[in-house]
């Protein structure tokens, strides 16, 4: 299975800051098909995940442009710009392009 | 608005069975995708079944490590999906959330999710 590998563990953030999650494949995400399936999910304290940015850099209906995703091949990040309360969690990444999905161990955004 | 419902949790002994439940609605359920993830008490997410829809004739696919314990279907005319899980583990503990997918974007929705515990 692809091990998706994502840093840091814990992100301490001040409110209105910058931070950037870093997630990487242990395989390249690239499919067939061409397309690249890493997708990022945050989980809200006693929510369920929800999808901010599917195949690398969409932003999911509803999500704020403050977040945004990039990368290719293996190396893959998540920023987050301005960041407001709302935004604590624990983001995870996840691939698709292999069987089976897998997900990070995710990373919790947490304030300083 | 999109809504996933799972139910069926609950407290099993080693060894038992257990059948989850997702009712859905706000979307066009006859041609999604259904899919169950169960999270672990350490926060750990993993994809476990996939029901795919009748114009690919309902294909499945499993983690290999629930093949032949675990069991999803769907019935289109009442919009739900549901997990047959057998011979249960305590390492089944979990959280268990149905999603579903939109073409290219993998899990857009997810359920509360209903919490499955087996001990002794």
């Amino acid at each position: 299975d692809v091990l998706m590998t994502q840093t840091p563990v814990s992100l301490p953030v001040s409110l209105g800051g910058q931070v950037s999650i870093s997630c990487r494949s242990s395989q390249s995400l690239v499919h067939s098909d061409g397309n690249t399936y890493l997708h990022w999910y945050l989980q809200k304290p006693g929510q369920s995940p929800q999808l901010l940015i599917y195949r690398v850099s969409n932003r999911f209906s509803g999500v704020p442009d403050r977040f945004s995703g990039s990368g290719s091949g293996t190396d893959f990040t998540l920023k987050i710009s301005r960041v407001e309360p709302e935004d604590l969690g624990v983001y995870y990444c996840l691939q698709s392009t292999h069987f089976p999905n897998t997900f990070g161990a995710g990373t919790k955004l947490e304030l300083k | 608005e999109v809504q996933l419902v799972e139910t069926g949790g609950g407290l099993v002994q080693p060894g038992n069975s257990l059948k989850l439940s997702c009712a859905t609605s706000g979307f066009t359920f006859s041609t999604a995708w259904m899919n169950w993830i169960r999270q672990t008490p350490g926060k750990r997410l993993e994809w476990l079944a996939q029901i795919e829809d009748k114009s690919n004739n309902y294909f499945i696919s499993y983690l290999e490590s629930v093949k032949g314990r675990f069991t999803i279907s769907r019935d289109d005319s009442k919009s739900s999906v549901y997990l047959q899980m057998n011979n249960l583990k305590e390492e089944d503990t979990a959280i268990y959330y149905c999603t579903f997918n939109y073409p290219g974007i993998q899990f857009a929705y997810w359920g509360q999710g209903t919490l499955v515990t087996v001990s002794s």
